[in-house]
């Protein structure tokens, strides 16, 4: 059972369109991170929202953490080539220390 | 800045044999973490470590060992390497334990058993 689904798993676009995938949980979590990983790469956290209702931008990235803190989302406008990449959501559910990761979407931005 | 170092980049095992996956940090972070990421399925926390001498079983931890005897130095050894290993692993650092820290990861290492 995965506690943070994904969705879409897989998302291509073209250039300069915009774009939101999601993460959800039927769990309170703490806190959600959120990652994105390149090809032969790492993970690298772009950012982490604790807050319900909390919103916070990155350039041409918002990501919102839900009311009920069991979701949270990524929106990106005017897509470009450079955020191709796997976009992980991570977060502890209530009461536990440990990330639990979720499923991932898998993004392509096509010039 | 080399981070999180993990070395090989590569491998491809026979069933059954065993090797070491290593990982090394410079930025003295007392925690680190081994991960597996299969397609579609994130990542499962393996093994983790809050400091030298001290380890302790995540999600998947079966057909793993790990030892933690210097701050810098978080090692993965599988035994008898089975198909069901096959996967990329990857290690992260983090400074204190606080969940809202974010991970450092190394990466990776891509492992085949045949």
């Amino acid at each position: 059972t995965q506690l943070l689904e994904q969705s879409p798993q897989f998302l291509s676009i073209q250039e300069g369109e915009n774009l939101t995938v999601y993460c959800n949980s039927s769990s309170v979590f703490s806190s959600l991170q959120w990652y994105r990983q390149e090809p032969g790469e790492g993970p690298v956290l772009l950012v982490t929202v604790v807050t319900g209702g909390e919103v916070k931008k990155l350039k041409r990235l918002t990501f919102q953490f839900g009311d009920a803190r069991k979701d949270s989302s990524l929106h990106i406008t005017a897509a470009q080539p450079g955020d191709t990449g796997l976009y992980l959501c991570a977060g502890p559910p209530f009461g536990n220390e440990k990330l639990t990761f979720g499923t991932g979407t898998r993004l392509t931005i096509i010039p | 800045n080399a981070g999180v170092t993990q070395t090989p980049k590569f491998r491809i095992l026979k069933i059954g044999q065993s090797m070491t996956l290593q990982c090394t940090q410079d930025m003295n972070h007392n925690y680190m973490y081994w991960y597996r990421q299969d397609p579609g399925m994130g990542l499962k926390l393996i093994y983790y470590s809050v400091g030298a001498g001290i380890t302790d079983k995540g999600e998947v931890p079966n057909g793993y060992n790990v030892s933690r005897s210097t701050t810098e130095d978080f090692p993965l050894r599988l035994e008898l390497a089975a198909p069901s290993q096959t996967s990329v692993y990857f290690c992260a650092s983090t400074f204190t334990g606080m969940v809202n820290q974010p991970q450092h990861f190394g990466d990776g290492t891509r492992l085949s058993i045949l």
